[in-house]
């Protein structure tokens, strides 16, 4: 019963460094989606997809790049880490796409 | 007019007492408020989620109260436990699968 997987838990960059932030779902769930949380301010969401071969962009989404091959995987790329980048991204999945319900762990990205 | 905003930041409630946390919001389209609790370390877990045909929702110990007209929504928790010391966060969801969410308040039970 994994329920939604992200790995890395815990990376470290250096300003300019690209990476790829993994998350795979185990409930066959069409919706999925990338937040980030910053102290103080709550979740963003970054981008989403209502299915395979279908993204789109969320509240903040300059600097990051989605895809969906499959129905279980959707990575994050990071194209060129920026400080402003720093932050816990969550990937979370959801059965009817109305709101996210199955969060995964997160990972704690720093950029140096 | 997308935010939603939520307070207390902190909040400190004994074992047994009511821990009330209150969230606002502007734009009327949001048609679907759920409530998020995070333990540390871990992501947010659904708590509890109320739609604006409905004033009131509870389970078990935790109630959602719904003013529309005043466009607000709370999160009581009755007979606060040293257990429910989490960071709650309210959010409102719009029809094209985007959730708003709040600051979040970082819930302190004493026992």
């Amino acid at each position: 019963n994994a329920g939604v997987t992200q790995t890395p838990k815990f990376q470290v960059l250096k300003t300019g460094q690209s990476m790829t932030l993994q998350c795979a779902q185990d409930m066959n769930h069409e919706y999925m989606s990338w937040y980030r949380q910053d102290p103080g301010m709550g979740l963003r969401l970054i981008h989403y997809s209502v299915g395979a071969g279908i993204t789109d962009q969320g509240e903040v989404p300059n600097g990051y790049n989605v895809s969906r091959s499959t129905t279980e995987d959707f990575p994050l790329r990071l194209l060129s880490a920026a400080p402003s980048q720093t932050s816990v991204y969550f990937c979370a999945s959801s059965y009817d796409g109305r709101q996210p319900q199955h969060f995964g762990d997160g990972t704690r990205l720093s950029i140096l | 007019q997308q935010q939603v905003k939520q307070s207390p930041q902190s909040l400190i409630v004994q074992k047994g007492g009511i821990s009330i946390i209150n969230c606002a919001y502007e734009n009327t389209a949001f048609d679907y408020f759920p409530w998020y609790q995070q333990f540390p370390g871990k992501g947010p877990a659904l708590l509890i989620a109320i739609r604006p045909d409905v004033s009131e929702k509870k389970e078990g110990r935790f109630t959602i109260s719904f003013n529309k007209s005043a466009k607000q929504f709370s999160l009581h928790i009755m007979d606060s436990q040293p257990g429910d010391s989490a960071t709650y966060f309210c959010a409102a969801s719009l029809s094209n699968y985007q959730l708003i969410w709040g600051a979040g308040t970082k819930l302190i039970i004493k026992p």
